[in-house]
């Protein structure tokens, strides 16, 4: 089976500071790996995906990760904080296998909170 | 493009009332899934389509939900005789093509209160 644990439910930096949000995932097999953002009262949107090739992946707004598979790891940085970037940001693992739906399994979820 | 599209954004109702929610996914995507969300935690998984076939339906989903896909476009997700329990954000999502490389696209979700 297949988790997430994203380890500090909030997260606080300021503004122009590095971000670093941490995700640990668990997979019997290769994973498929995604964060999203969610801003108050809306759906989520993708910043970018890991499946196969190269284990640093680059999304939208300047955030990257770096899958590591020898710590089960997909960390998501930017180097410089925005007050744009507060928001709730999810790490999730899509499960392959099985039944082939391809459903997410979401971590808990990290609150951004960028100080000016 | 249009993007998923949730209906209506908003729903508030009153305990043991039936509930009906829309979902537009973007056009030529097959994949369809229904996701809940309550406050301060990550999505779970509900329910799967693959065109107008339902393939998956998570524990989560009790008796009184039903989902639907006619003719595989929109998806409607059906709460019966809703409890204090159901009130979560209800999101859509769809995907494209017979590999799980696409990413979901989610829409902005239905509000679900219950009185």
């Amino acid at each position: 089976a297949q988790s997430v644990t994203q380890l500090g439910s909030h997260v606080s930096v300021s503004e122009g500071a590095l971000v670093l949000l941490r995700c640990n995932y668990s997979s019997s097999v290769p994973p498929y790996l995604f964060w999203y953002v969610q801003y108050p009262n809306q759906g989520l949107q993708l910043l970018l995906k890991y499946t196969t090739g190269a284990t640093l992946v680059k999304g939208i707004n300047g955030f990257e990760a770096e899958f590591k598979k020898s710590e089960t790891s997909f960390h998501l940085t930017k180097p410089s904080a925005h007050m744009s970037d507060a928001a709730e940001y999810f790490c999730a693992v899509r499960v392959l296998g099985g039944s082939n739906t391809g459903k997410l399994i979401f971590g808990q979820g990290t609150t951004l909170q960028v100080k000016p | 493009d249009t993007g998923v599209s949730q209906n209506p954004r908003h729903k508030i109702t009153k305990r043991g009332q039936n509930v009906t929610f829309r979902c537009d996914p973007i056009s030529e995507h097959n994949r369809l899934y229904w996701y809940r969300q309550t406050l301060g935690q990550g999505p779970e998984f509900l329910t799967y389509f693959q065109n107008e076939a339902q393939l998956e339906k998570s524990r989560l989903l009790s008796d009184r939900f039903s989902a639907e896909r006619p003719k595989g476009s929109f998806s409607t997700l059906e709460i019966q005789r809703t409890e204090q329990g159901d009130s979560a954000m209800y999101l859509c999502a769809s995907s494209f093509g017979g590999t799980l490389v696409e990413p979901q696209h989610f829409g902005d979700g239905t509000r679900l209160s219950i009185l």
